[in-house]
């Protein structure tokens, strides 16, 4: 069980819109920056963004994020079959357990 | 060119340890705190602990502390994971990732996999 929550899956046709949630609590998004990060099939994880909506250098302006009180969004547009891949935020947090939380990951299939 | 090459993975029986190393290069080393996190087969990412760029600062999650020990090597611009009495449930392909004290993970290794299993 993750401390941040995201879908199991998402999925849209290539050219097309996605967004992937991600809720946590005030302990985590709620006072913290949140980053993304990408996956691809047999690969180590590749930052996203960060700082909630920055990208860093190489990253196409088609992704995207946002924060909304405890939840955050990543948005892809312009799909790709490239694109297909686990996504997962992260960020810290300030209960006593644990430094840096992430979220369960997000499957994003291009039909 | 950053990189971050992890190695020591491999398999061991319940009760075991296990030593994973991670070589750095590319930047300064000894600025940045470092961290491992692991996925367990099929599964996300777990944090397993951190330190920062003395050494002043180690951290661990609930589900490692007291098994495993995080170090560091500055003039060797290595990172170090010692696993003792490991568990069929640490089974998971461990990464390096530095972090630049943001909430994130800038440059991550490839990851090596460690396997618990009798």
């Amino acid at each position: 069980q993750s401390v941040l929550t995201q879908p199991p899956s998402v999925s849209a046709a290539p050219g097309q819109k996605v967004t992937i949630s991600c809720s946590g609590s005030s302990s985590n998004i709620g006072n913290n920056y949140v980053s993304w990060y990408q996956q691809l099939p047999g690969t180590a994880p590749k930052l996203l963004i960060y700082d909630n909506n920055k990208r860093p250098s190489g990253i196409p302006d088609r992704f995207s994020g946002s924060k909304s009180g405890t939840s955050a969004t990543l948005g892809i547009t312009g799909l790709q079959t490239g694109d297909e891949a686990d996504y997962y935020c992260g960020t810290w947090d300030s209960s006593l357990s644990v430094n840096w939380v992430f979220g369960g990951g997000t499957k994003l299939t291009v039909l | 060119e950053v990189q971050l090459v992890e190695s020591g993975g491999g398999l061991v029986k319940p009760g075991g340890s296990l030593r994973l190393s991670c070589a750095a290069s590319g930047f300064t080393f000894s600025s940045y705190s470092m961290n491992w996190v692991r996925q367990a087969p099929g599964k996300g990412l777990e944090w397993v602990s951190s330190i920062s760029s003395s050494s002043s600062y180690i951290y661990y999650a609930d589900s490692v502390k007291g098994r495993f020990t995080i170090s560091r090597d500055n003039a060797k611009k290595s990172l170090y994971l010692k696993m003792n009495s490991l568990r069929a449930e640490d089974t998971a392909v461990y990464y390096c990732a530095r972090d630049v004290e943001r909430p994130d993970f800038d440059y991550w290794g490839q990851g090596t996999l460690v396997t618990v299993s009798s």
